[in-house]
């Protein structure tokens, strides 16, 4: 079991560039949730999805912010454009479903200069 | 709304001391309770999980927790902490359509 992989581990950007962040489940989870980490917010929940269907996007801060999962295997995180204040690290998780615990993946540190 | 609480930001122990984490919770129902530690550039790790039956779960690298409904507490406990537990610990309720994280709590270990 490879655990959820997150990609890239850090991601330098200019401000107004367009930022994807990447993640593969655990295969045969089903549900996949996107996380934001920062010192002043802590854990924020962005979105999550069920059955590659979205059920919760209410934490996604801006249009900027999209998110999809294509297929049961690989779902993506973009932002257009990127901010500063976007900088943070972004973690991606997944589990069988409600009540089981979430596997976390190693993060993303985004950096937007 | 539901909510956890994690009121100590940071703990200072000593190394071979005790430990407790405390975290509280708000929810209608009994949840599903989990505690998670995370180590600096890495992803949260799942220490134990309580959804039902006996009160006290016990976790890996020697952690358990109790669950005290009438508190509606769900604390995090180690006899003897060692050096390698320094870490931020971390709190998690599922409602059974979203997982509530607390703030969390710093972890520092001295010798």
């Amino acid at each position: 079991d490879a655990g959820v992989i997150q990609s890239p581990r850090h991601e330098v950007t200019e401000m107004g560039q367009e930022v994807t962040l990447r993640c593969k489940p655990i295969s045969g989870h089903n549900s996949l949730f996107w996380y934001r980490q920062t010192m002043m917010r802590g854990l924020e929940l962005l979105i999550y999805f069920n059955n590659n269907v979205p059920i919760d996007d209410s934490g996604m801060p801006e249009d900027r912010f999209s998110a999809k999962m294509p297929n049961a295997s690989f779902s993506t995180l973009k932002i257009q454009p990127s901010e500063p204040r976007d900088s943070a690290v972004y973690f991606c998780a997944s589990s069988v479903g409600a009540g089981s615990p979430l596997h976390f993946g190693n993060g993303t540190r985004l950096t937007v200069t | 709304a539901q909510s956890v609480t994690q009121p100590d930001i940071h703990i200072t122990v000593s190394e071979g001391a005790s430990l407790e984490l405390r975290c509280n919770y708000s929810y209608g129902a009994t949840p599903y309770l989990f505690w998670y530690v995370q180590s600096p550039g890495q992803g949260l790790q799942l220490l134990l999980k309580y959804f039902s039956g006996d009160t006290l779960v016990q976790g890996i690298k020697g952690f358990e927790a109790e669950f005290k409904r009438s508190q509606s507490s769900f604390n995090l406990r180690k006899p003897s902490v060692h050096w390698s537990d320094a870490a931020e610990y971390f709190c998690a309720v599922d409602s059974g359509n979203q997982f509530y994280f607390g703030t969390g709590t710093s972890l520092t270990v001295i010798p």
